[in-house]
């Protein structure tokens, strides 16, 4: 049973573009949302995260959007830069109980230059 | 480099032997976590420690056993390797202070033959 489920599982976009990458989940008690960029070799880095008590968050060119009752949520990369080619996670939690995170399967995402 | 220490960082062991991976940090963090890495899976938590000695299991605990002695050290055992059990090992911490923040370290690759 895969909790959080996420899409594309691999993606291009030109240099310049706009990369969505999209996780929707089944567990009403997540209350935690943070994406991971991953380059080879290297361990998940937390990129952005958000509460479910806001619809949207921006930090740079990193823009989480939420929708609650869809029980969805996307990570969108504006101005997508060759540097940004690594793989994605959405994860989800409930903090209360340790924190412990269920990932999506991940997204290769390739910006093309 | 958020002060997490994975030895060793690549392993080849042999179907049927022990294997012990180990976790070493720095911050002093209440938490820490031991997740596998497979393609098409992402992250999934193996088991987590809530404090020293207080451990539990997460959703692919079977055939894992940890212990965690001090506040600085989770140890992973996997006490007779198989081959499905090849995957890259990652250790993770958080803490309230951190803000949830979950920092991953750089990884073990593990190969059961």
């Amino acid at each position: 049973q895969q909790q959080v489920k996420q899409s594309p599982q691999s993606l291009i976009v030109q240099k310049g573009g706009i990369s969505i990458i999209n996780c929707a989940y089944e567990n009403t008690a997540f209350d935690y949302f943070p994406w991971y960029q991953q380059f080879p070799g290297k361990g998940p880095a937390l990129l952005i995260a958000i509460r479910p008590d806001v619809s949207e968050k921006k930090e740079g060119r990193f823009t989480i959007s939420f929708n609650k009752s869809a029980k969805q949520f996307s990570l969108h990369i504006m101005d997508s830069q060759p540097g940004d080619s690594a793989t994605y996670f959405c994860a989800a939690s409930v903090l209360e109980y340790g924190n412990k995170l269920v990932f999506g399967a991940g997204t290769i995402l390739r910006v093309k230059s | 480099d958020a002060g997490i220490t994975q030895s060793p960082r690549h392993k080849v062991t042999e179907t049927g032997t022990p294997v012990t991976l180990r976790c070493h940090q720095t911050e002093n963090h209440r938490y820490m976590y031991w997740y596998r890495q497979d393609p098409g899976h992402g992250l999934r938590l193996i088991h987590y420690s809530y404090g020293v000695k207080d451990t539990d299991k997460g959703e692919v605990s079977d055939g894992y056993s940890v212990s965690r002695s001090k506040t600085e050290d989770f140890l992973l055992t996997l006490e007779s390797a198989t081959s499905s059990q090849t995957s890259v090992y990652f250790c993770a911490i958080s803490d309230w202070q951190s803000g949830n923040t979950i920092y991953f370290g750089e990884g073990s690759w593990l190969t059961v033959v």
